[in-house]
């Protein structure tokens, strides 16, 4: 596609339910990045993947969350047992390689509300 | 002490001003600038990108990078309506993909 989509743009679920985000790519884009955006703050990194691997899972604050890229296209954020601290907007990132050279296409995100 | 710091503002200026925004960083690694333009209920846009230390200009908008003061600029010449927005500035050095960022400072310009 043109850019990278994100869904859903809202969630609102409770606490203590699983949810899964989707995030598709920039088509040819081999890397793609995730990112939490809390609310007045900058992008934090939560995981990179380079192809179907996790290059770099060292943001991901604990083994709640957890990511796939099965076949190096798509992505999947999934968060178990939500917290209302899990409260953000994510977003989805992906570059043509794993450098920065061509920069980063985000996303516009997905609003993730835990109540 | 964070690894960016970015005053969050909020900035508000007459249309036709020029703009400076700001950040320092502690991370001597850094060898990545960028900023970055994010409307409200989107994601960052890339506006600027340096490596290392220099300025570079593209049409209204100059980046400076002081790696010595460890301190980064953002300049905005001719400020429009449309540029009213927050302003990220984001870093990366040693891993070469993972990008730090400020909080973003949000700008508003007035008609």
């Amino acid at each position: 596609g043109a850019g990278v989509s994100q869904t859903p743009s809202n969630k609102v679920t409770e606490k203590g339910k699983y949810v899964e985000l989707r995030c598709d790519p920039i088509s040819g884009h081999t890397a793609l990045y995730w990112y939490r955006q809390s609310l007045g703050q900058g992008p934090e990194f939560l995981i990179y993947f380079q192809g179907t691997g996790a290059a770099d899972d060292s943001g991901l604050p604990n083994d709640r969350f957890f990511a796939v890229r099965p076949e190096g296209s798509v992505s999947t954020l999934k968060i178990q047992r939500t917290e209302r601290g899990d409260s953000a907007v994510y977003l989805c990132a992906s570059s043509l390689d794993g450098g920065l050279n061509y920069g980063y296409t985000f996303g516009s995100g997905t609003r993730l509300t835990v109540v | 002490q964070k690894e960016v710091e970015q005053d969050p503002g909020p900035l508000s200026v007459p249309e036709g001003a020029i703009v400076s925004l700001n950040c320092t960083y502690s991370n001597s690694a850094f060898q990545y600038f960028m900023w970055y333009r994010q409307y409200s209920r989107k994601g960052p846009e890339l506006l600027m990108y340096t490596y290392s230390s220099g300025n570079k200009e593209d049409g209204r908008f100059t980046a400076q990078v002081d790696k010595s003061s460890k301190y980064i600029s953002l300049f905005i010449r001719d400020s429009q309506p449309s540029d009213s927005a927050t302003y990220l500035c984001a870093t990366s050095g040693g891993s070469n993909y993972k990008l730090t960022f400020g909080k973003g400072t949000l700008l508003t310009v007035n008609p």
